[in-house]
């Protein structure tokens, strides 16, 4: 275990509507990133949080928003849903220094019917 | 563009064999490269970090070779589980750039 935890596990919704998933990163570290994982690839970088400033983004539209709080928790926000943003969500919360080392949380399966 | 390349795509190996996973990359500036192991539908869990002076690391069954002047690492795992069936992901670190760069796995499968 990581000790990046996120929620919900699993999650079905339809094309159009809204989604928040969250994340609770490891104790001590104040940066987190999220990822988008479609079957058979690799992570995808959608953006990342620091100290409560995004701090970075990946080659995702603007209804792909996020927040993090003053523990460091985060959420990933998804507006106007489409079949394409069916995926695993991953976030990952980072050690303070020059290794950058990630830890993974399980991810969130989200499917958009 | 920064790339990470990983061969093969999928592999199906015996239960105590040994297995060699490949990783080339063109990403600059280069930081360090880690290796993921994804069980199905959950996160990925780093096996090994390496920097550029580090040429081996190992994690039990688990070796990681770097060869920083063609850009390439391998992971060799030996006497091969059950449990190692998974996707290994290879990733280098742009350090400066704070970016990391994902390969799209390779699957294994150990069969009995």
């Amino acid at each position: 275990e990581t000790g990046v935890t996120q929620s919900p596990t699993h999650l079905i919704k339809t094309r159009g509507q809204q989604v928040t998933l969250r994340c609770s990163s490891q104790s001590g570290h104040n940066t987190v990133s999220w990822y988008q994982q479609a079957l058979g690839q690799g992570p995808q970088f959608i953006f990342q949080y620091y100290r409560e400033e995004e701090n970075g983004r990946g080659n995702f539209p603007p209804r792909f928003s996020g927040l993090q709080f003053p523990n460091y928790s985060s959420e990933l926000n998804v507006n106007a849903l489409e079949l394409d943003d069916s995926a695993l969500y991953l976030c990952a919360s980072t050690t303070p220094g020059e290794s950058y080392e990630q830890y993974f949380g399980p991810g969130t399966r989200l499917t958009v019917t | 563009k920064n790339q990470v390349e990983q061969s093969p795509q999928s592999l199906i190996i015996l239960e105590g064999k040994n297995c060699t996973l490949q990783c080339n990359y063109t990403v600059s500036p280069f930081s360090n490269l880690r290796w993921y192991k994804q069980d199905t539908g959950r996160g990925p869990v780093s096996l090994t970090i390496m920097t550029f002076s580090e040429n081996t690391k190992s994690n039990g069954r688990y070796t990681a070779t770097l060869d920083a002047d063609t850009k390439q690492s391998s992971l060799h795992i030996t006497a091969s589980q059950l449990s190692d069936s998974a996707s290994y992901i290879c990733v280098v670190f742009a350090g400066s750039a704070r970016q990391l760069t994902f390969g799209s796995g390779t699957q294994l499968t150990v069969l009995p």
